[in-house]
């Protein structure tokens, strides 16, 4: 079965600007999370969602946001960009809403901000 | 912010030598999980051990987990070329603060040379 999706790969953006990434789980997968991964912070938990519904969220400023859809594809937004955005970010699907069980990550997204 | 510490930062052996890393964590755990990263790409899941469990294997790899004194250890045995890459070591937690949450390691860098 497909694994999960991340789209675009790769990004570039302008201080400032606002940017939207898409993530695609398995299929069948409701639990869906986030993570920003940086040299110096590492992988850090920016958020989860299941069944459309945020029901955790890591300590991120409010410019992270994100959604869910009623097929389980969720989409991230960070809005007026810094240049300490710049990160790979990865989403994750599972079938357990703890994580519990094995975790599957997208290829990520790479977001440059100049 | 991160669990806890992985060492060592780095590993560099020859191939065939076994490789081995350990991860250390802070608080109480539901289970501990490995992942493997190769280049700044998605993570690949490689092995999930149990607060109750104490030992696993997953072909070359032995994972072991001593929860008295927080921490785990990644055993890869007759290490090849295609198994350089990072390791990151992750916890998961029960409880609502924890859904969809793995807290990572900031983990190993392992390069086997032919």
């Amino acid at each position: 079965k497909a694994g999960v999706t991340q789209t675009p790969r790769y990004l570039i953006k302008t201080r400032g600007q606002q940017v939207t990434l898409s993530c695609s789980p398995i299929s069948g997968h409701r639990s869906v999370s986030w993570y920003q991964q940086t040299p110096g912070q590492g992988l850090q938990f920016l958020f989860e969602y299941f069944s459309e519904t945020q029901r955790n969220k890591g300590n991120f400023p409010g410019r992270f946001s994100g959604r869910q859809f009623s097929n389980s594809r969720s989409e991230m937004n960070v809005s007026t960009l810094e240049l300490g955005d710049s990160a790979l970010y990865l989403c994750a699907s599972s079938l357990s809403p703890f994580f519990d069980t094995e975790a599957f990550f997208g290829q990520g997204t790479r977001l440059t901000v100049v | 912010s991160q669990q806890g510490e992985e060492d060592p930062q780095a590993l560099s052996i020859q191939e065939g030598e076994n490789a081995t890393m350990n991860c250390s964590y802070k608080t109480s755990i539901n289970n501990l999980q490995w992942y493997r990263q190769n280049s700044g790409r998605g993570l690949v899941h490689l092995i999930l051990i149990r607060s109750n469990e104490r030992e696993k294997h997953s072909g070359r790899l032995r994972v072991t987990l001593d929860t008295s004194k927080k921490s785990s250890s990644l055993l890869i045995t007759a290490s090849r070329a295609a198994d350089t890459a990072s390791y990151f070591c992750a916890t998961g937690s029960a409880g609502g603060t924890s859904y969809g949450k793995l807290t990572f390691g900031q983990g190993t860098i392992l390069t086997v040379h032919p």
